[in-house]
């Protein structure tokens, strides 16, 4: 079956480290896209790439990375400089519609 | 000004309601539109897409109007497990595809 996964499903972390949320996809799609969701709030685009070897800044960039080495993986670090991690974060990767990864909850202390 | 908005929530309805979901964007090159399920603590899930023509799956029926520029979602005789939070999806095309998630809008059917 194709696919996105996401793992782990529940990640926790001291302030301080940075952490590496991994997202694979079997779907063969070009774009893969991450999201950041806070409680009752909508998604929020942290990167995104259309392309391996290329990535584009969402609206909250700022504290994370990402690379695209490879159509299947696109795996993002959440870095020390991201003041607020603490979040539900989605992988998704679309062709007419969305598919999305089941997401990794991350908490920082 | 947001390029999706929805409607404030939450929106309490007792079983077997009608209701009905608004939301409008601000792109007039926006292509494609969705609206998705998303339930607690769970990934977003495709509920429909919506069409020029409208379009109807079950209880369910989305409608867009291009020249106001919203889509909304009517959900006839509301089911408890219809519980969750509605989100509109708006893709566009301005030098790059991109797609653009509302903030959702929470729905709670009582019994």
């Amino acid at each position: 079956d194709g696919g996105i996964t996401q793992s782990p499903k529940y990640l926790f972390r001291k302030e301080g480290q940075n952490v590496t949320l991994s997202c694979e996809q079997n779907l063969n799609h070009d774009a893969m896209y991450w999201y950041r969701q806070d409680p009752g709030q909508g998604l929020r685009l942290i990167y995104y790439s259309q392309i391996v070897n290329d990535f584009q800044k969402g609206d909250i960039a700022e504290g994370y990375s990402v690379s695209r080495e490879k159509k299947e993986s696109f795996p993002l670090t959440v870095t020390s400089a991201q003041k607020n991690p603490t979040a539900f974060y989605l992988c998704a990767s679309p062709s007419y519609e969305q598919y999305f990864g089941p997401g990794t909850r991350l908490t920082v202390t | 000004r947001k390029e999706v908005e929805q409607d404030p929530g939450p929106f309490n309805v007792p079983e077997g309601a009608t209701v009905a979901f608004n939301c409008t964007y601000s792109n007039s090159a926006s292509q494609s539109f969705f609206w998705y399920r998303q339930d607690c603590r769970k990934e977003p899930k495709l509920l429909m897409s919506v069409y020029s023509s409208g379009n109807e799956d079950g209880r369910f029926t989305a409608q867009l109007n291009r020249a106001s520029q919203y889509i909304s979602l009517l959900i006839r005789d509301s089911k408890l497990s219809d519980s969750a939070t509605y989100l509109c999806v708006v893709n566009f095309n301005t030098g790059g595809f991109k797609t653009i998630f509302g903030a959702g809008t929470r729905l709670f059917v009582k019994a």
